[in-house]
């Protein structure tokens, strides 16, 4: 099993859909859980922290099943503007280390 | 808060130059500092983590001699590549962290070997 697995999609949504996607991990000892976004030819840019409890900004929701070993992240009503690639970030076996997934490509659709 | 930037934005350099690049964490001290390469169309790879002060530590199949990594200070750290090739033409990036895990990225630093 992959350290951190995503569905590299491209998933095309409708503008003002809600999309949500998931990423799994492997390591059960993982303890920081983080979702970035990266547009084309651009870095990485922290999109939210995945705490515990779930957290919750604005449109976005992240949530963390530990069980299940996933995070997932939710856009709703999606804006042109949230097409991006969607990096889920976990850290791995030292505390210094971030596995990165390959990343989730989304099309908000006119 | 939490900015980091990188130095040249994009470099051309003929092949068997060596190129160096910057990467400075402008208001916070960073602890760590990762060095990643991104290939068109593909996910980042981590090619180095370095502490302030140690000699960084290279993932499997990144070479040591070929990458230089520096972190002299809790604020740049620089990464070298050495008699570039084209094969190395990519994009690097840097990211930063202070002792809290979430890591900032610099805007990158695109190279063209020709």
């Amino acid at each position: 099993r992959k350290e951190v697995e995503q569905d590299p999609g491209p998933f095309n949504v409708p503008e003002g859909a809600t999309v949500a996607f998931n990423c799994t991990y492997s390591n059960s000892a993982s303890q920081s859980f983080f979702w970035y976004r990266q547009d084309c030819r651009k870095e990485p840019k922290l999109l939210m922290s995945v705490y515990s409890s779930g957290n919750e900004d604005g449109r976005f929701t992240a949530q963390l099943n530990r069980a299940s070993q996933y995070i997932s992240l939710l856009i709703r009503d999606s804006k042109l503007s949230d097409s991006a690639t969607y990096l889920c970030v976990v850290n791995g076996d030292r505390d210094d280390k971030i596995i990165f997934g390959k990343g989730t490509r989304l099309h908000i659709l006119p | 808060g939490a900015v980091v930037s990188q130095h040249p934005s994009w470099v051309i350099c003929k092949s068997g130059t060596s190129v160096k690049i910057e990467c400075r964490s402008l208001d916070f001290q960073a602890t760590t500092m990762f060095w990643y390469r991104q290939f068109p169309k593909q996910s980042l790879m981590l090619m180095a983590t370095s502490n302030e002060g140690s000699k960084a530590t290279y993932e499997q199949g990144v070479e040591k001699d070929k990458f230089l990594i520096n972190h002299a200070s809790l604020t740049l750290s620089t990464l070298t590549v050495t008699s570039a090739h084209p094969e190395d033409s990519s994009f690097y990036i840097c990211s930063a962290r202070d002792p809290t895990p979430e890591q900032f990225f610099g805007p990158g630093t695109r190279l063209t070997v020709l």
